[in-house]
């Protein structure tokens, strides 16, 4: 079985510029969850989807974050513009709805911004 | 609002040692709780958890963990360590309540040594 998946692994840019993170989550998970880790620190959930719908969206900095859930299968996260502190590594994770709690990873993006 | 504190950021310690890495937090109702492992360069993968029940759980690889409610605890454990458990252990807690809402440690790193 296919595991979450996010691309691009990398991504290095200047202050300022727009960046994009997709994430295809497990087949028939419809919970799809975006993370932030900073160096040193364990993941801070940005936000929750079930299905395209963001139900848990509290921690996403609105002003310069957004994400989509478009059909209810794969999502992107976007940052415009990134600023220094937005370099972390970026985490997606998907569960079944009545295994709620048991979240499964993808490998993250690591985010550089210069 | 509700933290979870690891008491260690790093571990180092020999093969067939025993490690015991600790896991507290704040929360006053009911919880799920998890421990997640993530190897160097792979992701974030479940290690073991606990919902209801037998306070005692055992997860892959050899790992068990307790939880102490009375102490708001739920250390991990292993008796004898190998070098492959080298790795970065993060331990999680979500309110029942609180619908996939993973509140995260700052991790442990633990390295073994030959």
């Amino acid at each position: 079985e296919a595991g979450v998946v996010q691309s691009p692994r990398y991504k290095i840019i200047e202050k300022k510029q727009p960046v994009a993170f997709w994430c295809n989550p497990i087949s028939g998970h419809n919970t799809l969850y975006w993370y932030r880790q900073n160096l040193g620190q364990g993941p801070e959930l940005l936000i929750r989807y079930e299905n395209e719908e963001a139900v848990d969206d509290s921690q996403l900095p609105k002003d310069r974050f957004s994400a989509e859930r478009l059909k209810g299968v794969d999502s992107t996260l976007k940052i415009q513009p990134a600023e220094l502190g937005d370099s972390a590594v970026y985490l997606c994770a998907s569960s079944f709805r009545r295994t709620y709690n048991e979240q499964f990873f993808g490998p993250g993006t690591r985010l550089t911004v210069l | 609002a509700q933290s979870v504190s690891q008491h260690n950021h790093h571990v180092i310690l020999s093969e067939a040692a025993s490690l015991e890495l600790g896991c507290n937090y704040s929360y006053g109702g009911t919880v799920n709780l998890f421990w997640y492992v993530q190897y160097p360069g792979q992701h974030l993968q479940l290690l073991l958890k606990y919902f209801s029940g037998d306070p005692l759980v055992k997860g892959i690889k050899g790992f068990e963990a307790e939880f102490i409610k009375s102490k708001f605890s739920f250390n991990l454990r292993k008796p004898s360590v190998q070098w492959s458990d080298t790795a970065e252990y993060f331990c999680a807690v979500t309110p029942t309540d609180s619908w996939g809402k993973l509140q995260f440690g700052a991790g442990t790193q633990v390295v073994v040594t030959p």
